[in-house]
């Protein structure tokens, strides 16, 4: 089964950093790009950040570029999203996703994590 | 950044009801489009991929239509499960964006 298990989120302090981190299983994880979108309560959907499968390929949303590092370990198959200098109007559930078809440069997501909840307040 | 504007921002309907989604993006995407079906506490789902491509799994009542700007997402026979929120995202180019979302409401 293809399968995405996100952790690493909690509650931090304005200012502060967390690591987030997916893990996957069920599937060729080097094959795929892989992105990272959240959701504020209550909120739609926003894209965060993306990486290619090699990991050299990596793009951000203005919002978080110079505060977050998106990266990569294929041999444990684990994606990472490094959130620095964290803000209040980060808090959101953070879901990881597997991008498309491998090496077509399609970027719909399927499947998403389970999420997990990250909230800066002090 | 396109910008994807989805519409209506929420529904009510009965079980049976054909109901129709429409998602417009702010440039030209060719039919790089996907929709999703998110129920609360739950991570989203993709149901369409491509503007048409039904998903593997995903009941034949759901479908989507268009091309360029204009989307459209159709459930023909609305189900009791189907009661969440749909949200369209451009495929086409970072930053990816999706629509502000549906919310699919029992009438």
């Amino acid at each position: 089964e293809v399968q995405l298990l996100d952790s690493g989120g909690g509650l931090v302090q304005p200012g502060g950093s967390l690591r987030l981190s997916c893990s996957a299983s069920g599937f060729t994880f080097s094959n795929y790009a892989m992105s990272w979108v959240r959701q504020a309560p209550g909120k739609g959907l926003e894209w965060v950040s993306a990486i290619g499968s090699g990991g050299y390929n990596i793009y951000y949303a203005d919002s978080v570029r110079g505060r977050f590092t998106v990266s990569r370990d294929n041999s444990k198959k684990t994606l990472y999203l490094q959130m620095n200098s964290l803000r209040a109007e980060d808090t959101a559930v953070y879901y990881c996703a597997r991008q498309g078809i491998p090496v077509s440069g399609t970027r719909w997501f399927d499947p998403w994590g389970q999420g997990t909840l990250v909230t800066v307040s002090s | 950044d396109i910008q994807m504007t989805q519409s209506p921002s929420s529904v009510s309907a009965s079980v049976g009801d054909r109901v129709t989604i429409t998602c417009r993006a702010s440039q030209g995407i060719s039919s790089r489009l996907a929709w999703y079906q998110q129920k609360p506490g739950k991570a989203p789902k993709l149901l369409i991929y491509a503007a048409y491509s039904l998903q593997s799994g995903v009941p034949s009542r759901f479908s989507g239509s268009g091309s360029g700007t204009d989307f459209t997402l159709t459930i023909s026979s609305l189900q009791s499960e189907d009661f969440a929120t749909y949200f369209c995202q451009q495929t086409d180019s970072f930053a990816l964006t999706f629509g502000g979302g549906t919310k699919v409401e029992i009438k």
